[in-house]
């Protein structure tokens, strides 16, 4: 079965610098996505990056961007220009490519508070 | 209308109880998936429906019951609850059999279950 480890449970940042959440995954499969959601006070998952794992590309999303490697499933996030609404949890999540293995598995979080 | 609509937002029920959770999703997507999120075990996978037929059910005890009448609504109906089930329940909805591009899970902003 696949697992999703986050090993940072709580991370600070000072506002405007850059932070990186780690996560890691184990899996036997090949193809495969991985995703950050950020989930604020207000409770709402939000899809912040997506990873697909046959593209060797770092994804990235204005201020968010991945480092994949695929051999060392890892999957961290960085997050540049940190701003005071990035305090949220973080959640790492794990998705495979077979088709009807429709799970979609989860890290337990990195809380990350801002520092104004 | 919201992607992922889940209510109600709170609910306080007592251990003999019956409640039903619901959820409904307006995205066309056709998997959809019951999460429990509480401090001990974060985003714990509880069970998913793909094409309406349930492919997963997470070793979850009998006093919660799935319902997925159709691609758009998921239940969950809950009886004789124990106190540790407190927790937020989280419904996500994503498509399946699909492209490369569509593959993340949208979430609803839960349900807040308190059991006394």
């Amino acid at each position: 079965a696949q697992t999703v480890t986050q090993s940072q449970p709580e991370m600070s940042v000072q506002e405007a610098e850059t932070v990186t959440l780690s996560c890691t995954y184990d899996t036997s499969e090949s193809d495969y996505y991985l995703f950050w959601y950020k989930q604020p006070p207000s409770r709402q998952m939000i899809l912040v990056i997506r990873q697909e794992a046959y593209k060797q590309q770092n994804a990235t999303e204005n201020r968010f961007s991945v480092n994949f490697q695929k051999a060392a499933k890892s999957f961290s996030l960085k997050i540049s220009d940190s701003q005071l609404g990035d305090a949220a949890m973080y959640f790492c999540a794990y998705r495979s490519a077979i088709e009807r293995d429709d799970k979609i598995i989860f890290g337990k979080g990195t809380r990350l508070h801002i520092l104004p | 209308e919201t992607g992922v609509t889940q209510t109600p937002r709170h609910l306080v029920m007592g251990m003999t109880n019956k409640k039903s959770l619901k959820c409904e999703q307006h995205l066309g997507h056709n998997a959809m998936y019951w999460y429990k999120q509480s401090a001990k075990k974060p985003l714990e996978l509880m069970f998913v429906y793909s094409l309406e037929e349930r492919v997963e059910n997470n070793s979850v005890p009998s006093r919660f019951s799935p319902e997925c009448p159709n691609s758009s609504h998921l239940f969950l109906h809950l009886h004789t609850l124990q106190p540790e089930d407190s927790a937020l329940y989280l419904c996500a909805s994503s498509q399946v059999f699909l492209a490369r591009s569509n593959t993340e899970a949208f979430f609803g902003q839960g349900t807040r279950l308190t059991v006394v």
